[in-house]
């Protein structure tokens, strides 16, 4: 089956640092652009970070730049994003997506990332 | 960056009736990579429609996307009970990705 499964959500404090996994299955992870979109609780979704197929492009929204970092491992067929200087308004689920240029067709479930003292 | 909107906010509507959303850009969508996406309570999105106007794989034909530009719509031609749920329009032409703040199809 085709699938992508997050890990790595919890709950931290404000500043902390998480490090969110997507574990890819069942299609050429090495071949496709991959996003991180998030959506705080009650509300829309939003774009966050996109990478390119070997990691040599990136881009992100204004809200997280300098903050966060996406990155990949084709070796383990995953994607991560790493977190950190964690403020209250990035408490939302946190969902890998990918699909075939920038467009985003397959998307894991999500997890949950909630930042409170 | 892209501003998307969608109206109307909140679209009452009965099963078999037509529902037609509205999604508006702030300056035009290059190559009108546009997509459209549904998504129920507690799950993730899926994509319906690709390109402003392309089915995507297993969507039923009661759902079409249309316009060019900085217009576009979906319509859903007869809802079905499981049609009503939350709908997001997403370009993808250029960065930041941005999606638009939703539609709401809820039943009369």
């Amino acid at each position: 089956d085709v699938q992508l499964v997050e890990s790595g959500g919890g709950l931290v404090q404000p500043g902390g640092s998480l490090r969110l996994s997507c574990a890819a299955s069942g299609f050429t992870f090495s071949s496709h652009w991959m996003n991180w979109v998030r959506q705080a609780p009650g509300k829309g979704l939003e774009w966050v970070a996109i990478i390119k197929q070997d990691g040599s492009e990136k881009y992100y929204v204004d809200s997280v730049k300098g903050r966060f970092t996406i990155s990949r491992d084709n070796a383990k067929n995953s994607l991560y994003l790493q977190m950190n200087s964690l403020r209250a308004e990035d408490t939302a689920v946190y969902y890998c997506a990918g699909g075939e240029g920038w467009l985003t067709i397959l998307w894991g479930q999500g997890t949950l990332v909630t930042v409170s003292s | 960056e892209i501003v998307l909107t969608q109206s109307p906010g909140t679209l009452s509507l009965s099963p078999g009736e037509r529902a037609t959303l509205s999604c508006r850009a702030s300056q035009s969508v290059g190559r009108n990579f546009l997509g459209w996406y549904q998504q129920k309570p507690g799950q993730a999105p899926r994509l319906l429609i690709f390109h402003a106007s392309s089915r995507a794989t297993g969507i039923p034909d009661r759902f079409s996307g249309g316009g060019s530009g900085t217009d576009f719509t979906l319509t859903i031609s007869r809802l079905e009970p499981e049609d009503f749920a939350v709908y997001y329009c997403q370009q993808y032409a250029s960065s930041p990705l941005t999606f638009g703040g939703g539609t709401k199809v809820e039943i009369k």
